[in-house]
Order: C-alpha cells, then structure tokens, then sequence
C-alpha cells in the first residue's frame, strides 16, 4: 500500500529555517516524479516544487532561491528545505507523488499534509 | 502563467442532482487538466486526468471533458458523501496552477 507521511512542520519565525520530511512506502521516491504543495488557511492549492526521477528539480517563483527540494534514496524519503521564511508561506504542506504515466503533475497520492506557522 | 478560472465559486445541490463545474484556462492547455476533489481536513483526491480520464476507483458517476481552454466537470447524481471543494489543475508548462476551487454543499 502506498503511503506518505509528512513530519517537521511547527512554528517558526520570519526569517527562520524549516526542514519538512515525507516517509514514503509502497513505492520507490527515486523512482517517481515528487511535488510538494501546499494550502494556506481556508485558501486554495499552490504546486510549490517537484523533484523528477532523474533527479532535476524546479521550483514556483515564490519559493525560488528559498527552498530546496531533495531525497534520500535509501530512507525512502522526499525533502523540503524552507529558509527564509515568510508569513506568507504559513500553509499545509502536502507531498505528493505523480502517477505513472511520464507526467510530473498527476499527483494520486498525497500525504496527510504538515502545518508550517511563520510569526513571531 | 497560466490562470484556471472555475465557475461557479460555491454550489449547493440536491442530493441526485447533476452538478457542473466549469474551469476556463487563460491559454489553450491541450488536455493537460485534472480534477481533484477535496474534503475538510483532508488532502485532495485526484478523480480525473488528462480531462476526461477516470482514475482508478473513482466512481462512474463523475467526469470531465473539454480541450483547448475550456474544461467540464460533472457529477451525474449528486450524492451526500460528494460534499467538498473541487479543484481543477492544468500541467501545460511550469508553474502548474490550480483554479481556485468550488464548494460543493448540499441543499
């Protein structure tokens, strides 16, 4: 059975760092196509980065340059490094893994999703 | 960027009803859509890729077609358990968006 676990996520003040950490199994991460979204309070859904099999990440223009997307092959494990953040950037962090296929945005399974908090 | 307009913002229906929601894309996005639903305290689901492709387990009752810019998704026979936000979802080019969501409610 699939499965994605997020953990890591808390309170943090601006400017601070965050490391969010998604423990799959039932499939291989190095393997798929790995987004992370999130959802601020009581608003929609923003793609914020994906991480493809071969390993080339990309990333939306609000995180660019402050968060960096990884894995770790042997613990199974999808990674969002959050620097710098902002109070803008307090949401649900889902990670979700892309359906086979060959397409990077398909996501048919999605974690229970982690709440960051950026205030002081 | 690609902006995905849905319509309407929020609906209620009766349970049995059909049910259509409409997303409109800024530019034309082939058929590189989804639909995703999504309930309270829960993370989405998807239901349809591709526009009009069924996923796997999801029930017959919903669908969705279209091309180009403009997109359908239909719920043939509302029911109580269909109560959530849908979303639509393009994957034509970077950055993929989402349009903002309909409420779906019972009335």
């Amino acid at each position: 059975e699939v499965q994605l676990v997020e953990s890591g996520g808390g309170l943090v003040q601006p400017g601070g760092s965050l490391r969010l950490s998604c423990a799959a199994s039932g499939f291989t991460v190095s393997s798929n196509y790995m987004s992370w979204v999130r959802q601020a309070p009581g608003k929609g859904l923003e793609w914020v980065s994906v991480i493809y099999s071969g390993g080339s990440t990309y990333y939306a223009d609000s995180v660019k340059g402050r968060f960096t997307i990884s894995r770790h092959n042997s613990k199974n494990t999808l990674y969002l490094q959050m620097n710098s953040l902002r109070a803008e950037d307090t949401a649900v962090y889902y990670c979700a893994r892309s359906r086979g296929g060959g397409n990077p945005y398909q996501f048919d399974y999605w974690g229970q999703g982690t709440l960051v908090t950026v205030s002081s | 960027d690609i902006q995905m307009t849905q319509s309407p913002s929020s609906l209620s229906a009766s349970v049995g009803d059909r049910v259509t929601i409409t997303c409109q894309a800024s530019q034309g996005i082939t058929n590189y859509l989804n639909w995703y639903q999504q309930k309270p305290g829960k993370a989405p689901k998807l239901l349809i890729y591709d526009a009009s492709n069924l996923e796997t387990g999801v029930p017959s009752r919903f669908s969705g077609s279209g091309s180009g810019t403009d997109f359908t998704f239909t719920i043939s026979s509302l029911q109580p358990e269909d109560i959530a936000t849908y979303y639509c979802q393009h994957y034509d080019n970077l950055p993929i968006t989402f349009g903002q969501g309909t409420r779906l409610e019972i009335k």
